[in-house]
């Protein structure tokens, strides 16, 4: 039972563009998002993150939306560079919890 | 300075075998976790420790055992490997028990063992 999802395995934008990364959710319990990026053979690194009380939260170039009526967030990046390709991976916790439930990443190519 | 460390960083051991995996942290952090990451990249966690004390045991089978012989590190003691044990396993700690937009993970950098 996967409670976080990310649906496209990868994406591929040009430099200067946006990018766009989604993740749903089942759990109505999370009340608190993450977003960590992996390059190949490190481990994940947490690049921002979202209560449930708010719908966006922005650092830099990257901005996290979180829709909780219809169980999604996405992470916005702009402009993308070519060092932002690597493994995004989305993942949420309950209220009080200790551990991370995560989507199985999306692979992120920006093309220069 | 790495601040969660893992050794080794890759392991390749036979079935029936029994391996440990370290993990230390120096961020002074009170809860020390233990990831796997599978073959379809689905990261799941497996356990959680708070100040040396066992927090979450996620329906692992009992030929894992972590230890932890103070705050800053976490072992994990796997017996009896098998092929299916095979995954990249990621250490991480953070500053408190609970999650929260104040206290992220942080992860080190995974051990890929491979059992054949």
């Amino acid at each position: 039972d996967q409670q976080v999802k990310q649906n496209s395995p990868s994406l591929s934008v040009q430099e200067g563009r946006i990018s766009i990364l989604n993740c749903d959710y089942t759990n109505s319990m999370f009340d608190y998002f993450l977003w960590y990026k992996k390059y190949p053979a490190e481990g994940p690194t947490f690049l921002i993150s979202i209560s449930s009380i708010k719908d966006k939260n922005e650092d830099g170039r990257f901005t996290v939306f979180l829709n909780k009526s219809a169980k999604h967030l996405s992470l916005h990046i702009v402009p993308s560079q070519p060092g932002d390709s690597a493994v995004y991976f989305c993942a949420a916790s309950g209220a009080g919890a200790n551990n991370l439930f995560f989507g199985t990443g999306t692979r992120l190519t920006v093309i220069p | 300075d790495t601040a969660v460390s893992q050794t080794p960083k890759y392991l390749v051991t036979q079935m029936g075998n029994d391996k440990s995996i370290k993990c230390e942290q120096n961020l002074g952090h009170d809860t020390m976790y233990w990831y796997k990451q599978d073959s379809k990249k689905f990261l799941k966690i497996m356990f959680s420790y708070n100040n040396k004390e066992l927090i979450i045991n996620e329906t692992v089978p009992n030929r894992f055992s972590p230890k932890s012989p103070d705050k800053a590190h976490l072992n994990l003691h796997i017996n009896s490997l098998e092929l299916g044990d095979s995954a990249v396993y990621f250490c991480a700690s953070s500053q408190e028990y609970r999650l929260s937009v104040n206290t992220e993970a942080f992860f080190g950098q995974g051990t890929r063992l491979t059992v054949v």
